[in-house]
């Protein structure tokens, strides 16, 4: 299957500071990009659908200034957890599909964000 | 909005035991079916999928899945586990109308003990 890349694995950031994780399609244009969140022993809850080139869609309850999500290419979407607190640590996972509505969505490796 | 319903956190079974995990949806409309297996420090890998045609769906390393429409259902199924399939399997829905987004179920752990 195709890939997808997380950066990094896993980061440990401060209070109050910024934490970027990048979500890369190697092999594939990723016309549509997914960022989940999963919480300890919970399964995935999506957090916001972006299509290359244009605004992410948010899911109920996700504050959109505090999750920054840009999809500015083909191969590349970023998510910018902003003014991080210690609530925010989580698991992080994108998943990234091509154009078509039969093609299924390929997964990153996930992003441990630890906020102390 | 669709959601979706594992009946089992956590399910141990012994090496050549069969296995048969239950998902459930709620959705009315058309949907693609999904399992996806997460081995420990893995990422999600697709187990297999329904788009439409034959409801009994085959897929990678044994594993199986009925979609039974009347039962919103799409239970996965191995005649024979090995240890090496200890991991969590979670089932994901995508509805016809949602461009894309999956909602997945709670997930379940699944432990083969040699």
């Amino acid at each position: 299957g195709a890939v997808v890349s997380q950066h990094p694995s896993w980061v440990i950031c401060k209070s109050g500071t910024s934490v970027k994780i990048e979500c890369r399609s190697l092999d594939f244009q990723a016309t549509t990009m997914f960022w989940y969140r999963q919480f300890p022993k919970q399964s995935l809850m999506l957090m916001a659908t972006s299509n290359e080139g244009s605004k992410a869609t948010y899911e109920q309850g996700v504050e959109k200034d505090k999750f920054l999500i840009n999809h500015a290419s083909l191969t590349l979407s970023t998510l910018t957890v902003t003014s991080a607190h210690p609530e925010d640590s989580s698991f992080y996972i994108c998943s990234a599909r091509g154009p078509g509505s039969a093609t299924e969505a390929f997964f990153g490796q996930g992003t441990r964000l630890t906020v102390v | 909005a669709q959601s979706v319903s594992q009946h089992n956190h956590h399910v141990i079974l012994s090496e050549a035991a069969s296995l048969e995990l239950g998902c459930n949806y709620s959705y009315g409309g058309t949907v693609n079916l999904f399992w996806y297996v997460q081995y420990p420090g893995q990422h999600l890998q697709l187990l297999l999928k329904y788009f439409s045609g034959d409801p009994l769906v085959k897929g990678i390393k044994g594993f199986e899945a009925e979609f039974i429409k009347s039962k919103f259902s799409f239970n996965l199924r191995k005649p024979s586990v090995q240890w090496s399939d200890t991991a969590e399997y979670f089932c994901a829905v995508r509805a016809g109308t949602s461009y894309g987004k999956l909602t997945f179920g709670q997930g379940t752990i699944l432990t083969v003990h040699p």
